[in-house]
């Protein structure tokens, strides 16, 4: 199971771009990126997935290099409700079924 | 319909009790999971369902019982639970291929006293 490693944390202004970058170096080939968003007593919710290269939804960017051995979530002109715990996560396939297991996440605090 | 209904939303259960926690998703998800979620830390994988049949328990204490009755409804049956069992507990359904993303329910804040 690829490991993930995350700031702990993040401040931003209202209206900034924010970028969490997210490194797994032994990624596998088969693993999916993705990344979820979490206020509190909520449960996690999807933002963003991706394989290589640079995915894009009306919430959110991703970008991952060629070597996938990190990725940066993009989240542009952030508000004050964008304030959250944001987690990185690297698929495990066995089983055929992604083992969706949790890092430490980054907590983003958004300053107005 | 994309959600996941847990039930109940709150729980408050002595040490002596046997309770359920029970999660639905419509969804045809074949992918259903219990996680386990402390303050200020990461949701911590339970168990996973696959098929309606369990193919991944992390170790978790015999206290506390998945079932998958069907393709729809995952339960948590509890029993002689501590303290320190109190938390989130989360259900979340997949696809269940390779590229999929999980959909969460809202959680069962349980407290043990």
């Amino acid at each position: 199971l690829a490991k993930t490693t995350q700031p702990i944390s993040m401040d931003s202004y209202e209206g900034q771009e924010v970028n969490i970058t997210c490194s797994h170096n032994n990624i596998a080939t088969n693993d999916y990126i993705t990344w979820y968003q979490q206020f509190p007593s909520q449960g996690p919710r999807f933002i963003i997935q991706g394989y290589k290269t640079k995915v894009t939804n009306e919430v959110a960017s991703l970008f991952i290099p060629a070597d996938r051995k990190s990725s940066t979530l993009s989240l542009p002109r952030v508000s004050l409700s964008d304030t959250a715990v944001y987690y990185c996560l690297v698929g495990d396939n066995s089983g055929g079924y992604q083992k969706v297991t949790f890092g430490i996440g980054t907590k983003l605090q958004v300053i107005p | 319909d994309t959600e996941v209904t847990q039930t109940p939303k709150h729980l408050v259960m002595g040490m002596t009790n046997k309770k359920s926690l029970k999660c639905e998703q419509h969804m045809g998800h074949r992918a259903m999971y219990w996680y386990k979620q402390k303050a200020k830390k990461p949701p911590e994988l339970m168990f996973v369902y696959s098929y309606e049949k369990l193919s991944i328990n992390e170790s978790v204490p015999s206290r506390f019982s998945p079932e998958c009755p069907n393709s729809s409804l995952l339960n948590l049956h509890l029993h002689a639970l501590q303290p320190e069992d109190s938390a989130l507990y989360l259900c979340a359904s997949s696809q269940g291929d390779l590229n999929t993303e999980a959909f969460f329910g809202q959680g069962t804040r349980l407290t043990v006293v």
